[in-house]
């Protein structure tokens, strides 16, 4: 079995701050991990994704998230907050059990303050 | 259009009805998926197309539910006799071939909002 969980169903910044957004899975397997973006009124996109070699992994608008074993966790990470990022994220897993359809988590709002 | 094209975006329905929703995935994608996403809740798999392989049911809810992809292309994901519980918004996604389900690459239709009254 595989699952996610993402910690905080809102995280609130300032405009420029640092983005974290947290993410641990549970998996039976090395897993695949992504990170997913809805923007308001738009499907999910990808933002990025970890499959294998290297952790750290760097996805689209300065997005990037690590993958560390240890803690079970893909946390995504952006130095510096822009309004336009805005959105749901979601985080999921795959791979375990044989299966390649992604699980994902409940998502984490994002908002950013002027 | 080029993306995952869902319809009907909004869809109220009394409690006992039949409701159909539509996808129609990105032309030449072989593998078609769709999620459940409540209030609240995450994304909730419901059932797996690949090409001419008999689906993935594993996350259909109850036998209310059930889903046909016609031709390798649009699919219909049909909800008998609803449920307030099935209010929800119902997510559509299309993935090119195997190698890119491996790699999570996933399109996503904008959704179809389920009310049941």
């Amino acid at each position: 079995a595989q699952s996610v969980t993402q910690l905080g169903s809102h995280v609130s910044v300032s405009e420029g701050a640092l983005v974290l957004l947290r993410c641990n899975y549970s998996s039976s397997v090395p897993p695949y991990l992504f990170w997913y973006v809805q923007y308001p009124n738009q499907g999910l996109q990808l933002l990025l994704k970890y499959t294998t070699g290297a952790t750290l992994v760097k996805g689209i608008n300065g997005f990037e998230a690590e993958f560390k074993k240890s803690e079970t966790s893909f946390h995504l990470t952006k130095p510096s907050a822009h309004m336009s990022d805005a959105a749901e994220y979601f985080c999921a897993v795959s791979k375990s059990g044989g299966s390649y359809i992604p699980t994902f988590g409940r998502g984490t709002s994002l908002i950013v303050h002027p | 259009g080029a993306g995952v094209s869902q319809s009907p975006s909004n869809k109220v329905t009394e409690k006992g009805k039949d409701v159909e929703l539509r996808c129609d995935p990105i032309s030449g994608h072989t593998a078609l998926y769709w999620y459940r996403q409540s209030l609240g809740q995450g994304l909730e798999f419901l059932i797996y197309f690949q090409g001419n392989s008999a689906p993935d049911k594993s996350g259909l809810p109850s036998d209310r539910f059930s889903a046909e992809r016609t031709g390798g292309s649009v699919s219909t994901l049909t909800i008998q006799r609803t449920q307030q519980e099935d209010s929800a918004v119902y997510l559509c996604a299309s993935s090119a071939n195997r190698d890119a389900v491996y790699a999570g690459e996933l399109f996503f239709g904008e959704g179809s909002r389920l009310t049941v009254l």
